[in-house]
């Protein structure tokens, strides 16, 4: 059981917007904010998209955005494309035995 | 641009020690601006941080595998290991080798840079 929990799937057309949760708690999410976003394709390595909540690295998208609010992240997909398409993992810091967790991932289909 | 490979056996018996190697292809796992870790991934499942490390600084393990896990590195040659000892078919995994991003502590799970992965299979 992962410490982090997400929807296991979540869908949308492509141009649409979707959002996709990531609850915690106090002791992770809600206690910092280093929250971390990835994307993976099928057979690939993560990609880093979200980084410390809302920053994102170089090259990413301005599609890709961050949110946090309490105890819950968020990851927002604007216009999507099909190339959307993947597993999204949230990670954060876990102060209570530190540790950096991750969450049980997403999977967006594009419809 | 920036390179990371993994390397090892990809079976091993229960009870047996995973050795993995990390070869980046650049000078910069001696630099006090990036912290390089370990990540894991069962298949079918989501990521697991297994440790990061500064090379001037401290290492920094997952608790969960603490008790038997090492990680080091070798500037000289640009590589860095992951020593798992008595693994068990629960350690079978695609194991990564990434590098945080720069400037940043190993706390913010910021990989930004990651290798292929290698697969790892544990079983007698």
């Amino acid at each position: 059981q992962s410490a982090l929990t997400q929807p296991a799937s979540v869908s949308g057309s492509p141009g649409q917007s979707i959002t996709i949760s990531c609850t915690g708690t106090g002791s992770d999410i809600g206690g910092n904010n280093y929250v971390s976003w990835y994307q993976q394709h099928p057979g690939k390595a993560p990609k880093l998209i979200i980084y410390d909540v809302s920053d994102r690295p170089s090259g990413v998208s301005i599609r890709f955005s961050g949110s946090k609010s309490g105890n819950t992240a968020s990851l927002t997909i604007s216009g999507l494309l099909a190339e959307d398409a993947a597993d999204y993992y949230c990670t954060s810091y876990a102060i209570s035995n530190t540790r950096v967790v991750f969450g049980g991932g997403t999977t967006l289909t594009v419809l | 641009q920036l390179q990371l490979q993994e390397s090892g056996p990809g079976l091993l018996k229960p009870s047996e020690t995973l050795s993995l190697t990390c070869t980046v292809s650049d000078d910069s796992i001696g630099s006090s601006a990036f912290y390089w870790g370990w990540v894991r991934q069962p298949p079918g499942k989501g990521p697991e941080w297994i440790g990061s490390f500064l090379y001037s600084g401290s290492t920094y393990y997952n608790p969960s595998l603490e008790s038997r896990v090492t990680i080091s590195a070798d500037t000289s040659k640009k590589q860095y290991s992951l020593k798992l000892t008595s693994v068990s078919a629960a350690d079978t995994a695609v194991y990564y080798c990434a590098r945080h991003v720069q400037g940043s502590g190993w706390y913010r799970g910021a990989f930004h840079v990651w290798g292929q992965g290698t697969m790892v299979t544990v079983s007698s």
